[in-house]
């Protein structure tokens, strides 16, 4: 069974200033998707970014980008220039192509503090 | 284009009873996920219908169930409600008709169900 593990219950930063998640998965698929997604204290989940398994470019999406390490299974978020509005909780997410089921891990809850 | 809806979006239900929980998808999306959210266990997969058929299903008893109608509307159904079953149920949709291999998927708001 796939299982994604998220090492950081708790995380801060100071605003304008970088912070970076960690992520390690598990699969023996090699078709597959990996996510992070913010769930803000309104509870809607947000898709922040993707990354297809068999791109070996990094994703970005404006402040946002992530180091994806393939053969350490490996897949941490970089948020860039911190606003107060990124203060939410992060959960790293897997997903095996063709299937709509996504594996979350257990989050990481960040603080921007101003 | 209207987003993902669930209703109720809070509920209190006591012990042995049961519950039903409705997810709107977005128009034309063909697939609905059910997660549960709980501190402890965090979020859970339940069960994903596509075109009124369940294609995939998650580690839980058979107390919670769903369905999915013509017009991809779901439902999911918990009988003999348990103090554990209080959480977080969210819903999410995706497969647009004419979609592709990967389709983003989009979540509802959440019903939060309190079970005393």
């Amino acid at each position: 069974a796939q299982t994604v593990t998220q090492s950081q219950p708790e995380m801060s930063v100071q605003e304008a200033e970088t912070v970076t998640l960690s992520c390690t998965y598990d699969t023996s698929e090699s078709d597959y998707y990996l996510f992070w997604y913010k769930q803000p204290p309104s509870r809607q989940m947000i898709l922040v970014i993707r990354q297809e398994a068999y791109k070996q470019q990094n994703a970005t999406e404006n402040r946002f980008s992530v180091n994806f390490q393939k053969a350490a299974k490996s897949f941490s978020l970089k948020i860039s220039d911190s606003q107060l509005g990124d203060a939410a909780m992060y959960f790293c997410a897997y997903r095996r192509g063709g299937s709509e089921k996504l594996v979350f891990g257990k989050g990481t809850k960040l603080t921007v503090n101003p | 284009k209207a987003g993902v809806t669930q209703t109720p979006r809070y509920l209190i239900k006591t012990r042995g009873q049961q519950v039903t929980l409705s997810c709107s998808p977005i128009s034309g999306h063909r697939s609905v996920s059910w997660y549960q959210q709980t501190p402890g266990q965090g979020l859970q997969f339940l069960f994903e219908y596509f075109s009124e058929t369940q294609r995939n299903k998650g580690n839980f008893p058979g107390r919670f169930s769903g369905r999915q109608f013509s017009n991809s509307r779901s439902e999911m159904n918990v009988s003999t409600l348990e103090l554990g079953d209080s959480a977080l149920y969210l819903c999410a949709s995706s497969s647009p008709i004419g979609g592709s291999t990967y389709n983003e998927q989009f979540f509802g708001p959440g019903t939060r169900l309190t079970v005393l």
